[in-house]
């Protein structure tokens, strides 16, 4: 079993739709990170959290660490949101530089 | 300018080839990274620098080499490159001293190998 799994694998939506992506993890983290990789791009640092909930724009990440659980949500997404979403969770303690990630949400917004 | 740039974007080569890949930095972290990353198996870690005297081997680092010459530039290059060495490949940096620091990518640099 992958110390991080996400769901769903793809997600397919109507422009206007809430958008919930999960991430689970089975691992000690000191911070988890939800990132962004565009169709042939780079990737992009969404979020890092290590409890409760943080916004930017239409874009909300929570976390439950009781639960080890975090959600991605957008809200009122658009097709410019269309991308991959992934999950990583840092080790706790002195890995903290080590990265475990999650194999990524594939999101499809259609006009 | 992108915080961290990297070069080649793209590259195809033929196998036995020497292939470097660099990666530099504006952010003045001294954390740096390479990531390999494979359809369907996620992103991986292959080597990473604490700064210019701290290099480590991450989870796949076999067939790759690298070098650390200043603070903002970090070089991964593949001695005999082979065909399963085709993937993309990301450089990446954070800040030291916190849990996990947020990690700046670039843009990726997508290797064939023939």
């Amino acid at each position: 079993k992958n110390e991080v799994e996400q769901s769903p694998q793809n997600l397919t939506a109507q422009e206007g739709e809430f958008i919930t992506i999960n991430c689970s993890y089975s691992v000690g983290i000191s911070a988890l990170h939800w990132l962004q990789q565009h169709p042939g791009g780079g990737i992009v640092s969404l979020f890092m959290l290590s409890s409760g909930k943080k916004k930017h724009g239409r874009l909300i990440a929570t976390i439950n660490i009781q639960e080890k659980h975090s959600s991605l949500h957008i809200t009122a997404s658009h097709p410019r949101d269309s991308a991959v979403y992934i999950c990583a969770v840092s080790r706790s303690g002195g890995s903290n530089y080590k990265l475990t990630f999650g194999k990524g949400t594939l999101l499809t917004v259609n006009p | 300018d992108a915080d961290v740039t990297q070069t080649p974007r793209n590259r195809i080569t033929k196998t036995g080839k020497r292939i470097m890949l660099e990666c530099s930095q504006t952010k003045g972290h001294d954390r740096m990274y390479w990531y390999r990353q494979d359809p369907g198996l996620g992103l991986r870690l292959i080597y990473y620098s604490f700064d210019v005297k701290d290099i480590n081997k991450g989870e796949i680092s076999d067939g790759y080499s690298v070098s650390r010459q200043a603070q903002a530039k970090f070089s991964l290059s593949l001695e005999s490159a082979i065909p399963n060495q085709t993937a993309l490949y990301f450089c990446a940096t954070s800040a030291g001293g916190r849990p996990g620091g947020e990690l700046f990518f670039g843009e990726g640099s997508r290797l064939t190998v023939l």
